[in-house]
């Protein structure tokens, strides 16, 4: 069975750092850019960041450029994504997707709560 | 990256249909036939339920249709059942970025 599962959620103060993995199983992950996308409480869908099967190319939301980093390994299975100098605004779910031009593979979500 | 625009709220009875529209610009969906569509009932992870504007994925009934013209897509459900209840989301790819929708409440009266 295909599954992706994050984990590394948790609370944090303004300022601070979390890295958040995510972890692939029942398919070929290299094959796949796998992507971070997040969902604040009570509100719509937010792309992260995306990361190519070969781990070369990565692009970035606005607003998490130069604070937050995607990479990947391929045995085993995991993506990452850290994350620095977290603001408030970063507080929501954040959802492991296989694709980028879709995402066609969720995880359950792991809660990053960012608050003094 | 601003968001595609969305209506809040849809409803119909059993049995109707329910037709959501997004919306976004040249560079987004007018630019690329690279839009999705994703379910995600309360307190679970989104579901993709449409791709590349028309396609559905293996086991998505046939009663979810997409299409686009111009800078706006839409998802049609047809014979709208109870389970259909959910929040509704579309994305676009735009290049070297992704951007959702708003999101739309669909609730079967």
């Amino acid at each position: 069975e295909m599954q992706v599962l994050e984990s590394g959620g948790g609370l944090v103060q303004p300022g601070g750092s979390l890295r958040l993995s995510c972890a692939a199983s029942g398919f070929t992950f290299s094959s796949y850019a796998m992507s971070w996308v997040r969902q604040a409480p009570g509100k719509g869908l937010e792309w992260v960041s995306t990361v190519s099967g070969t781990a070369i190319a990565t692009y970035y939301t606005d607003s998490v450029k130069g604070r937050f980093t995607v990479s990947r390994d391929n045995s085993p299975n995991t993506l990452h994504l850290q994350m620095n100098r977290l603001r408030v605004e970063d507080t929501a779910t954040y959802y492991c997707a296989r694709g980028f031009v879709w995402f066609d593979l969720w995880g359950p979500g792991t809660l990053v709560t960012v608050s003094s | 990256q601003s968001a595609l625009t969305q209506p809040p709220s849809a409803s119909g009875s059993p049995g109707q249909s329910v037709t959501i529209s997004c919306t976004g610009t040249s560079s987004d969906v007018g630019g690329y036939n690279y839009v999705s569509w994703y379910q995600q009932h309360p307190g679970k992870g989104p579901k993709l339920i449409i791709y590349e504007v028309t396609k559905r994925p293996s086991g998505v009934p046939d009663r979810f249709s997409g299409s686009k013209s111009g800078n706006t897509a839409s998802l049609t459900v047809s014979g709208l059942q109870a389970e259909d209840e959910a929040d509704y989301y579309c994305s676009s790819f735009a290049g070297s970025s992704n951007v959702f929708g708003t999101g739309t409440k669909v609730t079967v009266l």
